[in-house]
């Protein structure tokens, strides 16, 4: 069975740009989840998507962060104007229930400069 | 608004010890408690899933345990390897929906 594919591995960029994650999850998980994970922390969810409805996006800072799942599959996390404390690594998980069996992908680590 | 507390933040022990990490968490109104396992540049592995109605669970040389009437889990490593080199989460989970809610992490170094 693959795993969850995220890309790129690593991204810098000069804060005020944009930058956008993708997120290709394990095929026939239904339930997608982003969470960002600031060194020192413990990862913090962002978005979590149910096929390609939203179902939690309560923490995500929706004047800077935005996200979609088209086809309920794919996934693109979009930063846009990223500031310096937006630096973390992106972390893209899947699960077929929603409470079992969550696998997560290597994740994106993103640096603001 | 759950919270959850991890201690200790970092632990260094040499190979073949036994150790105890713990987990506390503020709203035990809980679906399930889960522990994973973050190495350096990786995503997260997932280890023990104990259910809200289980006292503990295991696997090999992992033992978790949960008490949720006080907020608290453990994860318990026999034998420790410098394999077992890594950060260890515990994560709670609310409801159906599977919204983790991490702690801040163990960091644990096994020295050979």
């Amino acid at each position: 069975e693959a795993g969850v594919a995220q890309s790129p591995r690593y991204k810098i960029i000069e804060k005020r740009q944009s930058v956008a994650f993708w997120c290709n999850p394990i095929s026939g998980h239904a339930t997608l989840y982003w969470y960002q994970q600031i060194l020192g922390q413990g990862p913090k969810l962002l978005i979590q998507f149910q096929n390609n409805g939203v179902v939690d996006d309560s923490q995500l800072p929706k004047d800077r962060f935005s996200a979609e799942r088209l086809k309920g599959v794919d996934s693109t996390l979009k930063i846009q104007p990223a500031k310096l404390e937006d630096s973390a690594v992106y972390l893209c998980a899947s699960s077929s229930t929603g409470v079992y069996g969550y696998t997560f992908g290597s994740g994106t680590r993103l640096t603001v400069v | 608004k759950q919270e959850v507390t991890q201690i200790p933040a970092a632990l260094s022990v040499p190979e073949g010890e036994n150790l105890v990490l713990n987990c506390s968490f503020t709203d035990s109104a809980i679906y399930n408690l889960q522990w994973f396992r973050q190495d350096p540049g990786k995503g997260l592995t997932s280890l023990l899933l104990i259910q809200s109605s289980q006292r503990e669970q295991t696997s090999g040389r992992l033992n978790a345990s949960l008490d949720k009437s006080s907020g608290r889990s453990t994860l318990y490593i026999a034998a420790s390897q410098p394999g077992d080199s890594a950060t260890y989460l515990c994560a709670p989970v609310g409801d159906q929906g599977g919204k983790l809610i991490f702690g801040q992490g163990t960091e644990l170094s096994v020295k050979p």
